[in-house]
Protein backbone atom coordinates (compact mmCIF):
# COMPACT_ATOMS: atom_id res chain seq x y z
CA UNK A 1 0.00 0.00 0.00
CA UNK A 2 1.32 3.57 -0.68
CA UNK A 3 2.53 5.38 2.04
CA UNK A 4 0.73 9.03 1.02
CA UNK A 5 -2.50 8.98 -0.36
CA UNK A 6 -4.52 11.51 -1.74
CA UNK A 7 -8.49 11.57 -2.80
CA UNK A 8 -9.54 12.03 -5.25
CA UNK A 9 -7.28 11.21 -8.12
CA UNK A 10 -9.06 13.11 -10.61
CA UNK A 11 -11.55 16.25 -10.26
CA UNK A 12 -13.96 17.74 -12.35
CA UNK A 13 -15.48 21.11 -10.88
CA UNK A 14 -17.50 24.04 -11.72
CA UNK A 15 -16.59 27.78 -11.08
CA UNK A 16 -17.74 28.75 -7.34
CA UNK A 17 -18.29 25.11 -5.83
CA UNK A 18 -16.54 24.07 -2.66
CA UNK A 19 -14.06 21.42 -3.39
CA UNK A 20 -12.18 19.10 -0.63
CA UNK A 21 -8.54 17.37 -1.57
CA UNK A 22 -7.72 14.96 1.04
CA UNK A 23 -4.23 13.44 1.97
CA UNK A 24 -3.09 10.55 4.12
CA UNK A 25 0.08 9.04 5.09
CA UNK A 26 0.96 6.37 6.97
CA UNK A 27 4.90 7.26 7.29
CA UNK A 28 4.21 8.80 10.86
CA UNK A 29 5.63 12.07 9.98
CA UNK A 30 4.67 15.56 11.58
CA UNK A 31 5.41 17.06 8.34
CA UNK A 32 2.89 17.52 5.89
CA UNK A 33 2.49 19.92 2.82
CA UNK A 34 -0.19 20.63 -0.11
CA UNK A 35 1.73 22.14 -3.12
CA UNK A 36 0.45 22.89 -6.73
CA UNK A 37 1.90 21.96 -10.01
CA UNK A 38 1.15 24.22 -13.37
CA UNK A 39 2.55 23.27 -17.00
CA UNK A 40 6.10 25.15 -17.03
CA UNK A 41 6.25 26.58 -13.16
CA UNK A 42 7.45 24.36 -11.01
CA UNK A 43 5.83 23.04 -7.62
CA UNK A 44 4.71 25.64 -5.56
CA UNK A 45 3.73 25.56 -1.95
CA UNK A 46 0.49 26.35 -0.76
CA UNK A 47 0.59 24.87 3.11
CA UNK A 48 2.63 23.19 5.20
CA UNK A 49 2.08 21.64 8.62
CA UNK A 50 4.44 20.64 11.02
CA UNK A 51 2.40 19.17 13.75
CA UNK A 52 -1.27 19.26 14.14
CA UNK A 53 -1.77 22.44 15.85
CA UNK A 54 0.78 23.88 13.71
CA UNK A 55 -0.34 25.50 9.95
CA UNK A 56 1.67 27.77 8.04
CA UNK A 57 0.92 30.07 4.68
CA UNK A 58 3.02 28.98 1.69
CA UNK A 59 3.69 30.75 -1.50
CA UNK A 60 0.00 31.06 -3.29
CA UNK A 61 -1.95 30.23 0.23
CA UNK A 62 -5.11 32.60 -1.25
CA UNK A 63 -8.06 31.07 -2.15
CA UNK A 64 -7.42 27.75 -0.20
CA UNK A 65 -7.39 26.93 3.30
CA UNK A 66 -6.44 23.43 5.17
CA UNK A 67 -7.51 21.44 7.89
CA UNK A 68 -4.91 19.30 9.92
CA UNK A 69 -7.11 16.57 11.32
CA UNK A 70 -4.75 14.02 12.40
CA UNK A 71 -1.20 13.78 12.34
CA UNK A 72 -1.71 10.90 9.15
CA UNK A 73 -4.61 13.76 7.69
CA UNK A 74 -4.35 16.75 5.81
CA UNK A 75 -6.74 18.37 4.08
CA UNK A 76 -7.04 21.13 1.35
CA UNK A 77 -10.34 23.31 0.78
CA UNK A 78 -11.15 25.55 -2.24
CA UNK A 79 -13.80 27.66 -0.89
CA UNK A 80 -15.05 28.87 -4.35
CA UNK A 81 -13.21 27.27 -6.90
CA UNK A 82 -12.09 29.18 -10.16
CA UNK A 83 -11.11 27.96 -13.57
CA UNK A 84 -7.24 29.45 -12.80
CA UNK A 85 -6.96 26.93 -9.96
CA UNK A 86 -6.95 24.25 -12.66
CA UNK A 87 -3.83 22.19 -11.91
CA UNK A 88 -2.19 19.15 -10.54
CA UNK A 89 -2.01 18.87 -6.78
CA UNK A 90 0.13 17.40 -4.66
CA UNK A 91 0.36 16.13 -0.91
CA UNK A 92 4.18 15.15 0.80
CA UNK A 93 4.89 14.50 3.94
CA UNK A 94 8.70 14.78 5.56
CA UNK A 95 10.49 13.49 8.90
CA UNK A 96 12.91 16.29 10.04
CA UNK A 97 14.38 13.61 12.87
CA UNK A 98 16.15 11.99 9.76
CA UNK A 99 17.24 13.83 6.76
CA UNK A 100 14.76 16.26 4.52
CA UNK A 101 13.49 14.05 2.18
CA UNK A 102 10.12 14.29 0.96
CA UNK A 103 7.48 11.74 0.11
CA UNK A 104 5.01 12.95 -2.23
CA UNK A 105 1.33 11.29 -2.94
CA UNK A 106 0.08 10.34 -6.39
CA UNK A 107 -0.84 14.02 -7.13
CA UNK A 108 -4.93 15.09 -7.57
CA UNK A 109 -5.72 16.20 -10.87
CA UNK A 110 -8.27 19.17 -10.42
CA UNK A 111 -9.81 20.95 -13.40
CA UNK A 112 -11.96 23.69 -12.61
CA UNK A 113 -14.82 24.76 -15.68
CA UNK B 1 15.24 35.66 -11.66
CA UNK B 2 13.93 32.32 -9.92
CA UNK B 3 16.04 31.49 -7.07
CA UNK B 4 15.96 27.80 -8.38
CA UNK B 5 17.07 27.44 -12.54
CA UNK B 6 17.32 24.13 -14.36
CA UNK B 7 19.12 23.49 -18.01
CA UNK B 8 17.72 22.70 -20.30
CA UNK B 9 14.22 22.81 -20.38
CA UNK B 10 13.64 19.93 -22.58
CA UNK B 11 15.92 17.15 -23.64
CA UNK B 12 16.39 13.79 -26.13
CA UNK B 13 19.20 11.45 -26.19
CA UNK B 14 19.67 8.44 -27.79
CA UNK B 15 19.11 5.07 -25.72
CA UNK B 16 23.10 5.09 -24.22
CA UNK B 17 23.72 8.55 -24.73
CA UNK B 18 25.38 10.47 -20.97
CA UNK B 19 23.10 13.11 -19.78
CA UNK B 20 23.54 16.06 -17.77
CA UNK B 21 21.35 17.87 -16.13
CA UNK B 22 22.04 21.08 -14.81
CA UNK B 23 20.66 22.87 -11.62
CA UNK B 24 21.78 26.51 -10.32
CA UNK B 25 20.50 28.27 -7.28
CA UNK B 26 21.00 31.75 -5.67
CA UNK B 27 20.10 30.89 -2.18
CA UNK B 28 21.65 29.70 0.89
CA UNK B 29 20.59 25.67 1.24
CA UNK B 30 20.57 23.42 3.48
CA UNK B 31 20.76 20.38 1.02
CA UNK B 32 20.13 20.16 -2.70
CA UNK B 33 17.50 17.69 -3.76
CA UNK B 34 17.03 16.39 -6.86
CA UNK B 35 13.54 14.21 -7.53
CA UNK B 36 12.02 12.70 -10.34
CA UNK B 37 8.38 12.87 -11.82
CA UNK B 38 7.30 10.14 -13.85
CA UNK B 39 5.04 10.43 -17.47
CA UNK B 40 2.25 9.35 -15.18
CA UNK B 41 2.72 12.07 -12.86
CA UNK B 42 4.32 10.24 -9.16
CA UNK B 43 7.44 12.22 -8.12
CA UNK B 44 9.96 10.14 -6.04
CA UNK B 45 13.16 11.59 -4.42
CA UNK B 46 16.49 10.73 -6.02
CA UNK B 47 19.18 12.12 -4.28
CA UNK B 48 19.47 14.89 -1.31
CA UNK B 49 23.16 16.09 -1.15
CA UNK B 50 25.13 19.14 0.64
CA UNK B 51 28.34 18.66 -0.74
CA UNK B 52 30.54 16.39 -3.14
CA UNK B 53 28.76 13.36 -4.95
CA UNK B 54 26.48 10.67 -4.62
CA UNK B 55 26.27 7.66 -6.98
CA UNK B 56 22.96 5.40 -6.92
CA UNK B 57 23.52 2.63 -10.28
CA UNK B 58 23.24 4.80 -13.54
CA UNK B 59 22.18 8.25 -12.08
CA UNK B 60 25.16 10.71 -10.40
CA UNK B 61 24.67 13.76 -8.53
CA UNK B 62 27.36 16.19 -7.99
CA UNK B 63 27.48 20.02 -5.97
CA UNK B 64 29.53 22.66 -6.09
CA UNK B 65 28.70 25.11 -3.07
CA UNK B 66 30.50 27.57 -3.47
CA UNK B 67 29.24 27.82 -7.18
CA UNK B 68 25.59 27.08 -6.21
CA UNK B 69 26.02 24.62 -8.88
CA UNK B 70 24.69 21.09 -9.00
CA UNK B 71 24.52 18.50 -11.62
CA UNK B 72 22.65 15.38 -12.52
CA UNK B 73 24.10 13.12 -14.58
CA UNK B 74 22.78 9.80 -16.06
CA UNK B 75 24.95 7.13 -17.70
CA UNK B 76 23.87 4.58 -20.04
CA UNK B 77 20.62 6.08 -20.46
CA UNK B 78 17.70 4.10 -21.20
CA UNK B 79 14.25 4.99 -22.32
CA UNK B 80 12.95 3.93 -19.48
CA UNK B 81 15.06 6.98 -17.68
CA UNK B 82 12.63 8.86 -19.98
CA UNK B 83 10.69 11.48 -17.16
CA UNK B 84 10.97 15.03 -15.67
CA UNK B 85 13.91 15.60 -13.28
CA UNK B 86 13.56 18.40 -10.93
CA UNK B 87 15.99 20.23 -8.64
CA UNK B 88 14.72 22.18 -5.34
CA UNK B 89 16.81 24.10 -3.14
CA UNK B 90 16.21 22.52 0.72
CA UNK B 91 15.57 26.05 3.05
CA UNK B 92 14.81 26.13 6.48
CA UNK B 93 12.26 23.01 5.94
CA UNK B 94 11.15 23.92 2.78
CA UNK B 95 11.78 23.03 -0.66
CA UNK B 96 12.08 25.99 -3.63
CA UNK B 97 11.62 24.10 -7.00
CA UNK B 98 13.04 23.98 -10.25
CA UNK B 99 10.88 24.18 -13.23
CA UNK B 100 12.05 20.84 -14.31
CA UNK B 101 14.26 19.25 -17.65
CA UNK B 102 12.17 17.20 -19.51
CA UNK B 103 13.90 14.27 -20.94
CA UNK B 104 13.25 11.49 -23.89
CA UNK B 105 15.63 8.85 -24.60
CA UNK B 106 14.60 6.84 -27.19
CA UNK B 107 15.52 3.55 -28.47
Amino acid sequence: DADVTQTPRNRITKTGKRIMLECSQTKGHDRMYWYRQDPGLGLRLIYYSFDVKDINKGEISDGYSVSRQAQAKFSLSLESAIPNQTALYFCATSDPSGTDEQFFGPGTRLTVL
Amino acid sequence: KNEVEQSPQNLTAQEGEFITINCSYSVGISALHWLQQHPGGGIVSLFMLSSGKKKHGRLIATINIQEKHSSLHITASHPRDSAVYICAAGITDKLIFGTGTRLQVFP
